[in-house]
């Protein structure tokens, strides 16, 4: 089975300029994660949908980060204006629904940013 | 907030079993233990997890202390491979109730 697919690996971008990120789940996995993992921390989850729904976005700071999930499937995240704080790897998630078993996750490798 | 606690980190001789503590005092009656682990530049992938019972499968042993509070993720013969960040998470079972929040994890380094 293919995995969580996450695009770019890597970017570099100035502080005030806009990013965007794009992970492809799955096949067939309904929930859909995306999590911010500072440099010597735990991931954090940023927000949470189920098919095209948002279930969870409580820590996703949306005054300058959005993301949506159109068609269900795919799903990009957003953040504009950058700041030099949100340099951090950004992870994809994916299981197969909502209330999925602990061990139902699956990853993406991540997309690394930098805002210099 | 993180219902573990974890060292900081760890080091492990090639070859030799790793033995990674995590303690989680506050775990309620239906929650699991899960562990995953990060090795650089890649996402978290799942290990193992169990309730009460001492787990095994064919990457590492989990045992669980009677009361719950700690457990313990065995790796039995730690390769260089096994050099990654190792996070212990406690969550529901299933349902929609709560998603994997991780802590900082432990840093196993195996040397050869």
């Amino acid at each position: 089975e293919a995995g969580v697919a996450q695009s770019p690996r890597y970017k570099i971008i100035e502080k005030r300029q806009s990013v965007a990120f794009w992970c492809n789940p799955i096949s067939g996995h309904a929930t859909l994660y995306w999590y911010q993992q500072i440099l010597g921390q735990g991931p954090k989850l940023l927000i949470q949908f189920q098919n095209n729904g948002v279930v969870d976005d409580s820590q996703l700071p949306k005054d300058r980060f959005s993301a949506e999930r159109l068609k269900g499937v795919d799903s990009t995240l957003k953040i504009q204006p950058a700041k030099l704080e949100d340099s951090a790897v950004y992870l994809c998630a994916s299981s197969l629904n909502q209330g999925a078993l602990g061990y139902g996750y699956t990853f993406g490798s991540g997309t690394r940013l930098t805002v210099v | 907030d993180a219902k573990t606690t974890q060292p900081p980190s760890m080091d492990c001789a090639e070859g030799r079993a790793a033995n990674l503590p995590c303690n989680h005092s506050t775990i309620s009656g239906n929650e699991y233990v899960y562990w995953y682990r990060q090795i650089h530049s890649q996402g978290p992938q799942y290990i193992i997890h169990g309730l009460k019972n001492n787990e095994t499968n064919e990457m590492a042993s989990l045992i669980i202390t009677e009361d719950r509070k700690s457990s313990t993720l065995i790796l039995p013969h730690a390769t260089l491979r096994d050099t990654a960040v190792y996070y212990c998470i406690v969550r529901y079972y299933g349902g929609s109730q709560g998603n994997l929040i991780f802590g900082k994890g432990t840093k196993l380094s195996v040397k050869p």
